[in-house]
């Protein structure tokens, strides 16, 4: 199957400090990927859907300014999250479809911690 | 708004005992994914299933979809200690590239 790869897999910041997570699709190109938050023992809820070369269509109580997306490639998606505090410590995952659309594909997640 | 439940939430269960997890959801869709989690890790697919009445097996998990019941279930048949993990449906919005949306996610614990 297509492969996703994200990046970092585990990244430490201070309160007030920026921290940019990758997704690429390496054997695909994906003109959608997906931005996933995943607290302790909850289910997965989607944080945003990003475009290649267009805005990110964020889900009803996710702050933008907060957390920037860029899909600037066929290839890859970013996802910065802004003067980061605790509360946003939590498990990011991204995903992006195949080009048959059929299938969704994951990244293997990166564990966010602010202290 | 499509909303995605399974249940149970938790389930425990002594080695080589049957058991079945419902997904069901609240509007149409014809696609329905499977998924398993292991702690502190990202999702593995398990199962696609893309028209009504469609079923699939893998070793001892079988799962199958009534899109009209806009109920999918995943069966484990003979549970070994290492299908303990967290498992997911999701269903597609609509065809494409389209979001998913998650169900509440099932806790499995096999018990030797």
């Amino acid at each position: 199957g297509a492969v996703v790869s994200q990046h970092p897999s585990r990244v430490i910041c201070k309160s007030g400090t920026s921290v940019k997570i990758e997704c690429r699709s390496l054997d695909f190109q994906a003109t959608t990927m997906f931005w996933y938050r995943q607290f302790p023992k909850q289910s997965l809820m989607l944080m945003a859907t990003s475009n290649e070369g267009s805005k990110a269509t964020y889900e009803q109580g996710v702050e933008k300014d907060k957390f920037l997306i860029n899909h600037a490639s066929l290839t890859l998606s970013t996802l910065t999250v802004t003067s980061a505090h605790p509360e946003d410590s939590s498990f990011y995952i991204c995903s992006a479809r195949d080009g048959a659309g059929t299938e969704a594909f994951f990244g293997q997640g990166t564990r966010l911690t602010v202290v | 708004e499509l909303k995605v439940e399974q249940n149970p939430l938790f389930l425990s269960m002594q080695e080589g005992k049957n058991y079945t997890i419902y997904c069901n959801y609240s509007t149409t869709s014809d696609r329905l994914y499977w998924y398993r989690q292991d702690p502190g890790k990202s999702l593995e697919s398990l199962f696609v299933l893309l028209s009504n009445g469609a079923v699939k097996q893998e070793g001892r998990l079988m799962a199958s979809l009534d899109t009209k019941a806009r109920l999918s279930t995943l069966h484990i048949t003979a549970a070994v200690h290492d299908l303990s993990a967290t498992y997911f449906c999701a269903v597609d919005h609509n065809f494409g590239n389209e979001k998913l949306t998650f169900g509440t996610g099932t806790r499995l614990t096999i018990i030797p």
